[in-house]
């Protein structure tokens, strides 16, 4: 594709919600990268996979945070239990093969929790 | 522990001002320094990446110089169009480690 999408674009939840985010890396890409950007803050690493495999999920901040990219393609968040302090814009990534190649970002997903 | 700080948090210019942005770092071994532009609402865009003292790297307005221990983000004759967070980023183990950002105003 053109370039990384993410949808939804916005999410409400209630808290104790479970809410999936959604992202579509740059075909042909074999890592993607999810953060998370807090309101005047930089975004922060959660997990990284290479091909399906995740390799680093140490971002992650508690177990209620799961990440999956089964096919090696689009990959999907997923916050079980929603609580207000994981509301953030939830950013996706992605580079041809290496950490250290350029990672573009999609337009990402900010998440409302009330 | 992999470090950013950006500097000033904050700057306005008036168009045509030239100016710089500051990138301080601290990492055991650089593998990359990117520089990506942030607009409200939306996610970073890639600017540039350097990977050795002494490199630098130009588009339009802007210029990337990189030492062993900062960076510098320069902005010659900038125009309202320039406004927005420009952010540094420090290639980790398995991510890139940002810094905060700069958010500059240009005023027409």
């Amino acid at each position: 594709g053109a370039g990384v999408s993410q949808s939804p674009r916005y999410k409400v939840a209630k808290r104790g919600q479970d809410v999936a985010l959604r992202c579509d890396p740059i075909s042909g890409h074999v890592s993607l990268f999810w953060y998370q950007q807090a309101l005047g803050q930089g975004p922060e690493f959660l997990t990284y996979f290479q091909n399906e495999a995740q390799l680093d999920k140490s971002g992650l901040p508690s177990d209620r945070f799961f990440a999956e990219r089964p096919e090696g393609s689009v990959s999907t968040l997923k916050i079980q239990r929603t609580q207000q302090e994981d509301s953030a814009v939830y950013l996706c990534a992605s580079s041809l093969v290496t950490v250290q190649e350029t990672q573009y970002f999609g337009p990402g997903t900010r998440l409302l929790v009330l | 522990e992999d470090q950013v700080t950006q500097s000033p948090e904050a700057l306005r210019l008036q168009e045509g001002e030239s100016s710089s942005l500051n990138c301080s770092y601290t990492v055991s071994g650089l593998r990359g320094l990117f520089w990506y532009r942030q607009d409200p609402g939306k996610g970073p865009e890639f600017l540039f990446t350097l990977y050795s003292a002494g490199e630098e790297k130009e588009k339009e307005r802007l210029k990337a110089t990189l030492t062993k221990k900062e960076s510098f983000l320069h902005i010659t004759a900038p125009k309202p169009e320039d406004s927005a967070t420009y952010l540094c980023a420090v290639t980790g183990a398995n991510n890139l480690f940002f810094g905060t950002g700069t958010r500059l105003t240009v005023i027409p």
